[in-house]
């Protein structure tokens, strides 16, 4: 149980454009979703949490007008970067949790993003 | 601020003992998280500590001492998939489960 998954998994675009990924709960509700992104042979970064029919809470230095996530359901949040750069070329990461199990985090398995 | 700090790398030998430490300096803490990372993939739990002393799962076990601000994952019989990353992460008590990631240390097993 508590499957995390992110679509698509990998993903090429040109600068200037937007690019949508996915993380749905498969098997849970997920109450609360977070995204962090991952630079090579760094940690993990959290960007924003997000709440269930509410706005994200962007993390300091994150523009909240580039990276826009939506949270629309208990299993699914979407992150969007627009106008991408190639500096946002990184491995973009979702978890999420829910009330029943406050202490964990299952997380989804990255989407690779690339901008060229 | 959140200040985590592990060693970058480490190098073992397969059938060693290893312990990658942890130091945090956080303004609230509300539990500490190890996850093992393999490149390119997502992270995946370890173990959880939020009182003080060890906690043993298998071939992993997890010891925190907050007076300290301390934590060390020590793996035994290590194994060739060991290799990866290990990534330490201090839970806030402010949000539910809003984690701050250390560091990370990239363990190389050797034979």
């Amino acid at each position: 149980g508590a499957v995390v998954s992110q679509h698509p998994s990998w993903v090429i675009c040109k600068s200037g454009t937007s690019v949508k990924i996915e993380c749905r709960s498969l098997d849970f509700q997920a109450t609360t979703m977070f995204w962090y992104r991952q630079f090579p042979k760094q940690s993990l970064m959290l960007m924003a949490t997000s709440n269930e029919g509410s706005k994200a809470t962007y993390e300091q230095g994150v523009e909240k007008d580039k990276f826009l996530i939506n949270h629309a359901s208990l299993t699914l949040s979407t992150l969007t970067v627009t106008s991408a750069h190639p500096e946002d070329s990184s491995f973009y990461i979702c978890s999420a949790s829910t009330s029943g199990r406050t202490y964990e985090q299952y997380f989804g398995p990255g989407t690779r993003l690339t901008v060229t | 601020g959140q200040n985590i700090d592990q060693p970058t790398e480490m190098t073992a030998t397969e059938g060693a003992i290893v312990q990658i430490n942890c130091t945090y300096q956080t303004s609230g803490f509300n539990g500490l998280f190890w996850y093992q990372q393999h490149a390119g993939e997502a992270p995946t739990f370890l173990s959880y500590n939020v009182l003080d002393g060890l906690e043993e799962k298998g071939r992993f076990s997890s010891f925190l001492s907050r007076s300290k601000g301390y934590s060390y994952l020590l793996l035994k019989e290590l194994q060739m998939k060991d290799s990866a990353s290990y990534l330490c992460a201090v839970r806030d008590p402010g949000t539910a489960s809003k984690l701050t990631f250390g560091t990370g240390t990239r363990l190389q097993v050797t034979l």
